[in-house]
């Protein structure tokens, strides 16, 4: 069964303060792990997707990389507005997987000005 | 576009009534998935669609929930009859039609309370 653990479940940080959110997966074969970012009364909305170990991708402030059995999602100089619940997502290779993705319980960032 | 678009927003109802919750896809994508989310168990699939077939149903609860794609462009998911314990936000998303880049567009939700 694919699992993905998501620490810490909660961050506070002051506005400026860099650091990481942490994703471990368990899955039988990976065919891509996705970060979404999920604001307070809204649906998830899709960050980046990563298919390889090694593999890195930028947006903003966020940076997010991979490796065999972990992703990071890196951000530089958080601003106020960074703050959201931040949820990664596995996708299994094969079969009827097509799609489904398996999400972690999330971390909650919460930026001080 | 609109993007993803889910009726009723919020919805409280009370123990043993239906619950009928619409969806409307963004036009030209053909999958559509239905998550559940709560505080305890996160965002769970609870099925998904690919050209109005379902493909994955193994997500839905018991037999009191029911899904259909009666076309191309929308979708319903009922539960009959609602119990307390299904009180969740639940979300719609949808997928281009081309690709598999697990890059899901999700509509606001509906906050379903069950009394």
């Amino acid at each position: 069964e694919d699992q993905v653990t998501q620490s810490p479940e909660a961050l506070r940080l002051q506005e400026g303060e860099s650091s990481s959110l942490n994703c471990s997966y368990t899955v039988s074969g990976l065919r891509g792990l996705f970060w979404y970012r999920q604001d307070p009364g809204k649906g998830p909305e899709f960050l980046f997707t990563l298919y390889s170990a090694g593999e890195e991708k930028e947006k903003e402030r966020l940076k997010a990389t991979l490796t065999k059995k972990e992703s990071f999602l890196h951000i530089t100089a958080p601003k106020p507005e960074d703050s959201a619940t931040y949820l990664c997502a596995v996708q299994a290779v094969g079969g009827t997987s097509y799609g489904k993705l398996t999400f972690g319980q999330g971390t909650i960032l919460t930026v001080h000005p | 576009d609109a993007g993803v678009i889910q009726s009723p927003r919020h919805e409280v109802t009370e123990m043993g009534q239906e619950v009928t919750l619409r969806c409307k896809l963004i036009s030209g994508h053909n999958s559509l998935f239905w998550y559940r989310q709560t505080m305890m168990r996160g965002l769970e699939l609870l099925i998904y669609f690919n050209n109005n077939v379902p493909i994955d149903d193994s997500g839905m609860p018991e037999d009191r929930f029911s899904a259909k794609m009666p076309n191309a462009s929308f979708s319903t998911l009922k539960i009959q009859p609602s119990e307390p314990r299904d009180s969740a936000v639940y979300f719609c998303a949808s997928s281009p039609r081309t690709g598999s880049t697990g890059e899901l567009f999700f509509g606001e939700g509906s906050r379903l309370t069950v009394l």
